[in-house]
């Protein structure tokens, strides 16, 4: 079935630093990408998407792209805010309409200033 | 923009007791998905609608059931419950055609005792 694998965390970088959280997944066909982003206490907020192979995408600063050849989807930015700080989720969903989302385990990143 | 909504946001019950849990999705989305998520993990999917007819299932225990109404809105009927079943319970809606992002509500925290 499908999986997907995320850096272990947690990460604790300081303001300004460049972040780098790794995503990996397994799947049939060609799924679509996604990093969710969790405050605390908070709901799960879509952070940016990818639905074939070699998009990017990017909102906030936050970049990734959508590499099918190393199955991979790791999220970057180049310089990061206390405000960043919150857990970060790499998610699919498959090629065929509404699907379910799979998750990765999660990334708690710190950001200190 | 509005956003997914659910109630209540939190909910304490005894062992034994049920519990419904409401969502009401974004205006226009046809499709509903029920997370679980528990401590420190990532959410974990239970069950979706589409156009208020069961689309798919997941890890969801006989002891819950759900449906989606003709408004769409969907409610989680919880019977039985467990010490193991206090988790943040999220709702999450899209819409059949688009890149299979799927917007979450704040979440439901069921406590129970």
């Amino acid at each position: 079935g499908n999986s997907v694998t995320q850096m272990e965390g947690p990460v604790t970088l300081s303001e300004e630093a460049f972040l780098t959280i790794n995503c990996t997944y397994t799947a049939t066909g060609y799924p679509s990408l996604f990093w969710y982003v969790q405050y605390p206490g908070e709901g799960l907020q879509l952070l940016l998407k990818a639905t074939k192979a070699d998009d990017k995408g990017s909102n906030k600063g936050f970049e990734a792209t959508y590499r099918k050849e190393t199955t991979s989807f790791h999220l970057e930015k180049g310089s990061v805010q206390v405000s960043d700080s919150a857990v970060y989720f790499c998610a699919l969903s498959g090629s065929q309409g509404a699907q379910k989302l799979v998750f990765g385990q999660g990334t708690r990143l710190t950001i200190n200033p | 923009a509005a956003g997914v909504i659910q109630s209540p946001r939190h909910l304490i019950k005894e062992k034994r007791e049920t519990a419904t849990l409401k969502c009401y999705p974004i205006p226009r989305h046809d499709t509903v998905y029920w997370y679980q998520q528990g401590p420190g993990q990532d959410p974990q999917f239970l069950i979706s609608f589409y156009e208020k007819m069961q689309s798919d299932k997941g890890s969801i225990p006989d002891r819950f059931s759900a449906q989606q109404f003709s408004d769409y809105h969907s409610e989680l009927n919880m019977s039985s419950l467990e010490l193991g079943d206090s988790a943040l319970y999220f709702c999450a809606s899209s819409q059949r055609g688009g890149a299979g992002e799927q917007y979450f509500g704040p979440g439901t925290r069921l406590t129970v005792t």
